[in-house]
């Protein structure tokens, strides 16, 4: 696809219950980035993976939080014994070089998360 | 209309007339700022960007203004039209020079274009 698709779009979860997200950047970009928005505020860094490899996991709140892009394409990013105060807009975005400045970045429409 | 501050989140203006959205950033070394805006129920989508050794960019009806003595930013949209009406976030590149694509976004700025 043109650009960068997450899914599910929508996913209600139990309190406990794992959940995991996919991301699929735009084909070629080397930086992929994840995410946490939660209602009302800015989006706030999790993680960050150059091709397969993560260089920062500084913004992932809890080891809870898993994410991982095995073959530099495809990135799932997985929550484990969710919690309420998980429920928020996990985006997933994605630039074509490996360096932020002067790069653009292209977020998707996010997968919102709710924890019942 | 223009924003001043960051304790005001909402700036409505009449269709037609000039907006102003104010951002400070919070670390004097960020080398890079990106304007972002969000419809409700979208992602974030790229406005224009601006490097610190600027202080003014240009596109296509926007214009980023960089103060870095007061570690200021600002966004001016001319013409503003009832499409422009979503939230506006400033963004900024904390650690720059460095391997990483932690980008630090503001609260945010709700624009309402009245028509």
């Amino acid at each position: 696809g043109a650009g960068v698709s997450q899914s599910p779009r929508y996913k209600v979860a139990k309190r406990g219950q794992d959940v995991a997200l996919r991301c699929d950047p735009i084909s070629g970009h080397v930086s992929l980035f994840w995410y946490q928005q939660a209602l009302g505020q800015g989006p706030e860094f999790l993680t960050y993976f150059q091709n397969e490899a993560q260089l920062d996991k500084s913004g992932l709140p809890s080891d809870r939080f898993f994410a991982e892009r095995p073959e530099g394409s495809v990135s799932t990013l997985k929550i484990q014994r969710t919690q309420q105060e998980d429920s928020a807009v996990y985006l997933c975005a994605s630039s074509s070089r490996d360096r932020v400045s002067g790069n653009t970045i292209y977020f998707g429409e996010g997968s919102w998360l709710t924890v019942v | 209309g223009e924003n001043v501050g960051l304790h005001l989140p909402t700036l409505s203006v009449q269709e037609g007339d000039n907006s102003i959205i104010n951002c400070a950033y919070s670390n004097s070394a960020s080398d890079y700022f990106i304007w972002y805006k969000q419809e409700s129920g979208k992602g974030p989508q790229f406005i224009i960007d601006i490097r610190s050794n600027m202080d003014k960019r240009q596109g296509q009806r926007v214009t980023v203004l960089l103060n870095k003595t007061v570690k200021h930013l600002s966004l001016q949209i001319a013409a503003t039209q009832p499409g422009d009406s979503a939230v506006y976030f400033c963004a900024e590149n904390s650690i720059p020079s460095s391997n990483t694509g932690k980008l630090i976004f503001g609260q945010g700025t709700t624009l309402q274009v009245k028509p």
